[in-house]
């Protein structure tokens, strides 16, 4: 099994449409949870980040950890075509690097 | 502020070639990291450093070498390229490595032919 799941997609949702990412994972060590943001032909960019359990909420972003079942979920509401990018997951246990997820590719239709 | 600048932008090498992917960081940032990404497969960590002369394999250190004589700079270097190289490569560097954010390059785009 590998450290970190993530579904490739692609997805593609309408305009306004809410968007939910997920990753499971299979290192119970891992606490720190982080999530880019990545447009064509870009470097990655931190969108969202989350210590241990918990909800974390900015605008149209929520991003979520269940420790218990090692699965982490991004939101996003109210989905525009700018959201259209690949989005990874990331995770660590500590002072060890990042260990990042596939990326799911995300479309959003006008 | 520039952040991190990768150069060259595109490169393209014959097998057997070698040659040297440059990255600086004008953050003053400890933590800097080389990274591949292959079509829907993710990053993959080559190396990585924790500071000036220290470095450290990743999970596909294999036809790579990495040297940080300076805080700023990290340079990747490819001996004997093979076209399972090709890939696009991203430089990061952080300020930490615990729940700190990880800045990336615009990455390198290499073919291998």
């Amino acid at each position: 099994q590998k450290e970190v799941e993530q579904d490739p997609g692609p997805l593609s949702v309408p305009e306004g449409a809410i968007v939910s990412l997920n990753c499971t994972y299979s290192n119970s060590a891992f606490q720190y949870f982080m999530w880019y943001r990545q447009y064509s032909r870009k470097g990655p960019e931190l969108l969202m980040y989350t210590y241990s359990s918990g909800n974390k909420e900015d605008g149209r972003f929520t991003a979520q950890v269940d420790k218990s079942s090692k699965y982490i979920s991004l939101f996003i509401r109210d989905s525009q075509p700018s959201d259209s990018a690949t989005y990874l997951c990331a995770m660590s246990s500590g002072n060890t690097p990042l260990v990042f997820g596939k990326g799911t590719r995300l479309s959003v239709i006008a | 502020n520039a952040g991190v600048t990768q150069t060259p932008k595109f490169r393209i090498l014959k097998i057997g070639q070698s040659m040297t992917l440059q990255c600086t960081q004008d953050m003053n940032h400890n933590y800097m990291y080389w990274y591949r990404q292959d079509p829907g497969m993710g990053l993959k960590l080559i190396y990585y450093s924790v500071g000036a002369g220290i470095t450290d394999k990743g999970e596909v250190p294999n036809g790579y070498n990495v040297s940080r004589s300076t805080t700023e700079d990290f340079p990747l270097r490819l001996e004997l390229a093979a076209p399972s190289q090709t890939s696009v490569y991203f430089c990061a560097s952080s300020y930490g490595t615990t729940g700190y954010e990880q800045y990336f390059g615009p990455g390198t785009r290499l073919t291998v032919t």
